[in-house]
């Protein structure tokens, strides 16, 4: 069975250039949620979506960061232009949609590592 | 200002003893609390979900408890095992919301 597929899994580029991470999510997850993790900020909720549709994008730092869910097997997390302070490890997440929402758990990708130089 | 604090950034316990984890928040009002574990370089793991209207919940070696009085869910690892070394984070919703919000997590290491 697999899980959340996340790709690269490394990534090491320079300042000002155009970052695209990208998720497939487990198959019949109906929730898709990005996350950035620190040291400093710990695991930090960027954007989720459910049915493909994005439902909170508040935890996006800036206009450079933008997420797309075209289909219900694959979302993108872009960064462009991408900066030294970008550099973490980015986790895709995904869920079946509970009844009560927020009652299930989160199935993880084993994220990507940013390093912007 | 919201706020969920994990007791300490590293514990050490000795093997076959209880390991026994705090998770604290603050201006929440939390439908369920959920703890993960995370090992390095992967990401977390789900472990145990908790609603709000229940006291305590087991699995195997595992134990949650959760006191919305106290605002506060203890995690408890009995006989402990070095395997079960990581990285323990807990996670809060709020009723009516998808949003997990995760408190900065613990670093458990069990010595043989």
């Amino acid at each position: 069975d697999a899980g959340v597929i996340q790709s690269p899994r490394h990534e090491v580029t320079e300042m000002g250039q155009e970052v695209t991470l990208r998720c497939k999510p487990i198959s019949g997850h109906n929730s898709l949620f990005w996350y950035r993790q620190t040291m400093m900020r710990g695991l930090e909720l960027l954007i989720y979506f459910n049915n493909n549709v994005p439902i909170d994008d508040s935890g996006m730092p800036e206009d450079r960061f933008s997420a797309k869910m075209p289909n219900a097997s694959f979302s993108t997390l872009k960064i462009q232009p991408s900066e030294p302070r970008d550099s973490a490890v980015y986790f895709c997440a995904s869920s079946p949609r509970g009844i009560g929402q927020g009652d299930q758990p989160q199935h993880f990708g084993d994220g990507t590592r940013l390093s912007i130089l | 200002s919201q706020k969920i604090e994990q007791n300490s950034e590293a514990l050490n316990i000795q093997e076959g003893k209880t390991a026994t984890l705090t998770c604290n928040y603050t201006n929440y009002s939390p439908a369920y609390l959920q703890w993960y574990r995370q090992d390095p370089g992967r990401g977390p793991v789900f472990l145990l979900l908790i609603r709000e209207n229940e006291k305590e919940k087991r699995k195997e070696r595992l134990k949650v408890t959760f006191d919305t009085t106290l605002k506060q869910s203890l995690f408890h690892i009995t006989a402990s095992q070095p395997a079960d070394s990581a990285t323990y984070l807990c996670a809060l919703t709020n009723f009516g919301n998808e949003k997990l919000t995760f408190g900065t997590g613990t670093r458990l290491t069990i010595i043989p």
